[in-house]
């Protein structure tokens, strides 16, 4: 089975302008969950979606939304820019059942905010 | 939030086995515990995951005590692709999938 995908791997943006990134899961996940990587804070858990609904959420501001399709692909939007979202941004995709559900992760997103 | 306590670095000669420890004393009844590593800049990779019992798989065995308040990651022949940070999670099974991870273990394994 291929893995997950993440596309673009690499990004520059400048500040006050939004991304859009895209995760392709696991075939047959149904979970994806996205995390931010930053060399001061580690990673942190921005949202999962599951069934095209967003099931749970971290502690990140509303300019961080995503949005999952029926074909289970995802896609994170950050909105407004700052210097501070520059990090690596990591998909995983489970089953999403119940029961102990592993994450497998992409490879990331690169983002760098000018 | 990180309920494991990790040694922030380890090193490992070739060749050698590798027990990456792991505490985790507030660990519930229904949280497994689960394993992932990172090499630089790539995205984490599932390594293992248990309950209570040990586990073994092609890449590592998991040993977790009795009282489930601590576990060993052990890397059998350690190698230079070795060479990543590793992350101890604990996980309730019938929670979102929200996976905290804390700073981890930097391992370097050295010729």
């Amino acid at each position: 089975k291929a893995g997950v995908t993440q596309t673009p791997r690499y990004l520059i943006k400048t500040r006050g302008q939004q991304v859009t990134l895209s995760c392709s899961p696991i075939s047959g996940h149904r979970s994806v969950s996205w995390y931010q990587q930053t060399p001061g804070q580690g990673l942190q858990f921005l949202f999962e979606y599951f069934s095209e609904t967003q099931r749970n959420k971290g502690n990140f501001p509303g300019r961080f939304s995503g949005r999952q399709f029926s074909n289970s692909r995802s896609e994170m939007n950050v909105s407004t820019l700052e210097l501070g979202d520059s990090a690596l941004y990591l998909c995983a995709s489970s089953l999403g059942g119940g029961g102990p559900d592993t994450q497998y992760f992409g490879p990331g997103t690169r983002l760098t905010v000018l | 939030d990180a309920k494991t306590t990790q040694p922030p670095s380890m090193d490992c000669a070739e060749g050698r086995a590798a027990n990456l420890p792991c505490n985790h004393s507030t660990i519930s009844g229904n949280e497994y515990v689960y394993w992932y590593r990172q090499i630089h800049s790539q995205g984490p990779q599932y390594i293992i995951h248990g309950l209570k019992n040990n586990e073994t798989n092609e890449m590592a065995s998991l040993i977790i005590t009795e009282d489930r308040k601590s576990s060993t990651l052990i890397l059998p022949h350690a190698t230079l692709r070795d060479t990543a940070v590793y992350y101890c999670i604990v996980r309730p099974a019938n929670t979102g999938n929200q996976f905290y991870f804390g700073t981890g273990t930097s391992l370097t394994v050295i010729p």
